[in-house]
């Protein structure tokens, strides 16, 4: 059974940095690109990076290019985002979802089930 | 960047009903890469629809998928208890990968 276990959501003030980790099981991990989506409590569906299988080539949402880095440790079936200079509008549930087999241009057949980050002051 | 528009944005139906959902698009989407999303408070979102027109393992019949080019449609066939929720369109033909807004399908 595959599972995505995502953690490190925690609160955190405007201009800090946290990383968040994705602990996949179930499914041979480096055979998949992963993605991380995100949800404003409240609101729709935001989508905001993605990792191919072998962490060659990553993508990220316009809203946080140039803050947000992520990438994977394929020996211990992890998935990361470091996260830097948050903002209030960064606030979602973040979730990590299993992408295709050796293929970027898939739908999300597996997501786990969210770590909050709450940007406050 | 592609838009996706959905409409309505909330539809009240009685169970046993047939639901029509829309995703339109800003522009052309390959209907390789369209796909449609069920959630249901505090859970994470399930793919139903991928291909725009290929069910998930799992997925009712009642659910399916059609369109392409800029107009793309979910229909729900005959609505059942569990399927009043959240329904997502995604494109994802490429970087960004975009999600409409959903449409809320609710117990009239």
């Amino acid at each position: 059974e595959v599972q995505l276990v995502e953690s490190g959501g925690v609160v955190v003030q405007p201009g800090g940095s946290l990383r968040l980790s994705c602990a996949a099981s179930g499914f041979t991990f480096d055979d998949y690109a992963m993605h991380w989506v995100r949800q404003a409590p409240g609101k729709g569906l935001e989508w905001v990076s993605l990792i191919s299988w072998d962490g060659g080539s990553t993508y990220y949402a316009d809203s946080v290019k140039g803050r947000f880095t992520i990438s994977r440790d394929n020996s211990k079936n992890s998935l990361f985002l470091q996260m830097n200079s948050l903002r209030t509008e960064d606030t979602a549930l973040y979730y990590c979802a299993k992408g295709g087999y050796y293929d970027i241009l898939t739908g999300y057949y597996n997501w786990g089930q969210g770590t909050l980050v709450t940007v406050s002051s | 960047e592609i838009v996706l528009t959905q409409s309505p944005g909330t539809l009240s139906l009685s169970p046993g009903e047939r639901a029509t959902l829309s995703c339109r698009a800003s522009q052309s989407v390959s209907s390789t890469y369209l796909a449609w999303y069920q959630q249901k408070p505090g859970q994470a979102p399930r793919l139903l629809i991928y291909g725009a027109s290929s069910r998930s393992t799992g997925i009712p019949d009642r659910f399916s998928g059609s369109g392409s080019g800029t107009d793309f449609t979910l229909t729900i066939s005959r609505l059942e208890p569990e399927d009043f929720a959240v329904y997502y369109c995604q494109q994802y033909g490429g970087s960004p990968f975009t999600f409409g807004p959903g449409t809320k399908v609710d117990i009239k």
